[in-house]
């Protein structure tokens, strides 16, 4: 149990156009989707924390005019990369949280997808 | 704000022997949770072990074990028996614990290679 889709897996854009990354939460609701970008050989860096039916909230220093986070239902948060630039060229990453935190049985309260390697030419 | 280091940017150990890797935090907060994460060439994240900061008891699966100082804030993974299948990026990290989601504050990861 506990799986989330993130989809596409790659995507290769052209430089000033957009680009949507879905992260989708198969078998539980998640309240929370968490956006993580990581560059290579480096570390995951937190994007923005996105709740079902409100606004997402940036860290700072993201722009979020530039990566827009929907997460209009339990089970689907979208971020659009929008006019893509070669240095937005990136691994993005989500994870999902069922919005309680379940018993520590339950080993990991986070549930991540598999990525999204984004080029940008 | 939370930071967590990893000082080893990589590591190497021979199949079958023992390998530990370091993480140190710096909080201020007394109630939260540790993490050790594996992300193979495939670039999943796999969670290894987790630690809650209210238990004395140092967390353990299977082949790997954390040896957890609280008051030194130090989160150290140690792997026995190591296994060509544990190459990888490991990365500490670091989540509050407010009883529902929160952030999770990564390190700069470890890079494990086991060698035959």
């Amino acid at each position: 149990g506990a799986v989330v889709s993130q989809h596409p897996s790659w995507v290769i854009c052209k430089s000033g156009t957009s680009v949507k990354i879905e992260c989708r939460s198969l078998d539980f609701q998640a309240t929370t989707m968490f956006w993580y970008r990581q560059f290579p050989k480096q570390s995951l860096m937190l994007m923005a924390t996105s709740n079902e039916g409100s606004k997402a909230t940036y860290e700072q220093g993201v722009e979020k005019d530039k990566f827009l986070i929907n997460h209009a239902s339990l089970t689907l948060s979208t971020l659009t990369v929008t006019s893509a630039h070669p240095e937005d060229s990136s691994f993005y990453i989500c994870s999902a949280h069922p919005g309680t935190l379940l018993p520590s049985s339950y080993n990991s309260p986070l549930h991540f997808g598999n990525g999204t390697r984004l080029t940008v030419t | 704000a939370q930071t967590v280091t990893q000082s080893q940017p990589e590591m190497s150990v021979q199949e079958a022997e023992t390998v530990t890797l370091s993480c140190t935090y710096d909080t201020s907060e007394s109630n939260y949770y540790l993490f050790w994460y594996k992300q193979p060439p495939s670039r999943q994240m796999i969670l290894v072990i987790r630690q809650e900061a209210y238990k004395q008891q140092n967390a353990t699966e299977n082949r790997f074990s954390v040896n957890f100082q609280k008051a030194a804030k130090s989160f150290s993974l140690k792997i026995s028996d190591s296994q060509l299948g544990d190459t990888a990026m490991y990365f500490c990290a670091f989540m509050i614990n407010t009883g529902t989601a929160s952030k999770l504050t990564f390190g700069t990861g470890t890079r494990l290679q086991v060698t035959l």
